[in-house]
């Protein structure tokens, strides 16, 4: 079953523009990871935040975790035609074993 | 280093078939997981090996199966083939220590079932 729910479904904007994407969650997690996905094939890691960590930094990638609002946010900054793919929440679990539970994804189209 | 890989990339069966895909971890990874990306969906977890046995499992039938041999790879087996088992079939790679680290993703296996 699916945890996550990304939203929004699909955003559309133009290069130079800022993309933001949200993630809510359910149960109490260890991490969140956000991947990206181009055209149906492998997932490419972008990146980790544990769940003491509010906020997290990698390039043009700035994401923020709530854990009281079970929630993530991850913004590209200064987005490229590039970026054009899906992107994933994933969460892991603070229980069990570290499998990844995700969302159905955003869709990112940025347009030159 | 090499990443992830998988094969075969593209496979077609028919229903009833049997099928067998295959995985190697990225160096250095002795821990492997298989998820299901059904189209339009996100990836669902499907099981995880480690020291080659299965030590979690999601909600698939038993007629998913796998296997990790000593060098870390892995296979996933699936039994009497349904038209909706045709789906991306992403294998990851992780070390299994008591930190939880990244997982990497191989490109995936698109299994389509007629």
């Amino acid at each position: 079953s699916q945890q996550g729910e990304e939203d929004p479904q699909a955003l559309s904007i133009q290069e130079g523009e800022n993309a933001t994407m949200n993630c809510s969650y359910k149960t109490s997690i260890n991490n969140l990871q956000w991947y990206r996905q181009n055209s149906g094939r492998g997932l490419v890691h972008l990146i980790l935040i544990r769940s003491n960590e509010r906020e997290k930094h990698s390039g043009r990638l700035r994401v923020t975790l709530d854990t009281s609002k079970k929630s993530s946010s991850l913004l590209i900054t200064a987005s490229r035609a590039a970026d054009t793919a899906s992107y994933f929440c994933a969460t892991d679990p603070l229980s069990g074993y570290s499998t990844l539970t995700f969302g159905k994804g955003t869709m990112l189209l940025v347009s030159p | 280093d090499a990443g992830v890989t998988q094969s075969p990339t593209h496979l077609i069966k028919t229903r009833g078939q049997q099928v067998t895909l295959r995985c190697s971890p990225k160096s250095g990874h002795d821990t492997v997981s298989w998820y299901q990306q059904a189209l339009g969906q996100g990836p669902q977890f499907i099981f995880q090996y480690y020291e080659e046995e299965e030590r979690q499992r999601g909600n698939f039938p038993d007629r998913f199966s796998g296997h990790q041999f000593p060098n870390y790879s892995s296979e996933l087996n699936v039994n009497a083939l349904l038209l909706g088992d045709s789906a991306l079939y992403l294998c990851a790679s992780s070390r299994g220590g008591r930190t939880r680290e990244t997982q990497y993703f191989g490109p995936g296996t698109r299994l389509l079932v007629l």
